[in-house]
């Protein structure tokens, strides 16, 4: 049982590039979501997708954009990155309960230099 | 909104010592509150989370927390801490039914020593 998969496991850019962060899960849950961890800081959500075909900001989107292809796969894109981008970013899934608990990937580590 | 403030960054314990992890919040009405453990180089798994009802939380691993109102805290507790419990452990809430309004706080190092 796979869960919350996320590809690449590991990226460097330059600045001024552009990159996707793709995610997938195999639970059927309706919401997913993007956070970036930084020392710190806890998680920080970026967007979130209630269901399929809605999304919306979350604490920090600046910077980016997101696409819920369908209802396993969330994706989120840096279209110009930036140094303040090094981060590790996360994928959950979950219902759109508070009894759901969230279900993360393994993360993407990303360095912009 | 909620915030979460996790008062140690970093607890160093010993083998089979017991460890408590602080985790306070802002005041609320109602609350719903959460403990996740991130193991090196993995995703955040829940460890326990209290919804309402007994103040006194079990969760995995041997790991309970206690939920006081009054101190609008959430402390996390294990009598006998493993190497294997050596992970970051992050305090989060909410203060709606919301998933999407989980705060998270910035994390406690636990390192458990031989």
């Amino acid at each position: 049982n796979a869960g919350v998969t996320q590809t690449p496991k590991f990226q460097v850019l330059k600045t001024g590039q552009s990159m996707t962060l793709q995610c997938a899960q195999d639970m059927n849950h309706n919401s997913m979501y993007w956070y970036r961890q930084d020392p710190g800081m806890g998680l920080r959500l970026i967007y979130y997708s209630a269901s399929e075909g809605t999304t919306d900001k979350g604490e920090v989107p600046n910077g980016y954009n997101v696409s819920r292809l369908n209802k396993r796969e969330f994706s989120l894109r840096l279209e110009s990155a930036a140094p303040s981008q090094t981060s590790v970013y996360f994928c959950a899934s979950s219902e759109w309960t508070v009894n759901s608990p969230l279900h993360f990937g393994n993360g993407t580590r990303l360095t912009v230099t | 909104a909620q915030s979460v403030t996790q008062l140690d960054s970093q607890v160093p314990v010993f083998e089979e010592a017991p460890v408590e992890l602080r985790c306070n919040y802002s005041s609320s009405v109602s609350v719903y509150l959460f403990w996740y453990v991130q193991y090196p180089n993995q995703g955040l798994q829940l460890l326990l989370k209290y919804l309402s009802g007994s103040t006194l939380v079990k969760g995995i691993n041997g790991f309970e927390a206690e939920f006081n109102k009054s101190q609008t805290s959430f402390h996390l507790r294990k009598p006998s801490v493993h190497i294997s419990d050596t992970a970051e452990y992050f305090c989060a809430v909410s203060d709606s039914g919301s998933a999407r309004q989980l705060t998270f706080g910035s994390g406690t190092q636990l390192t458990v020593l031989p």
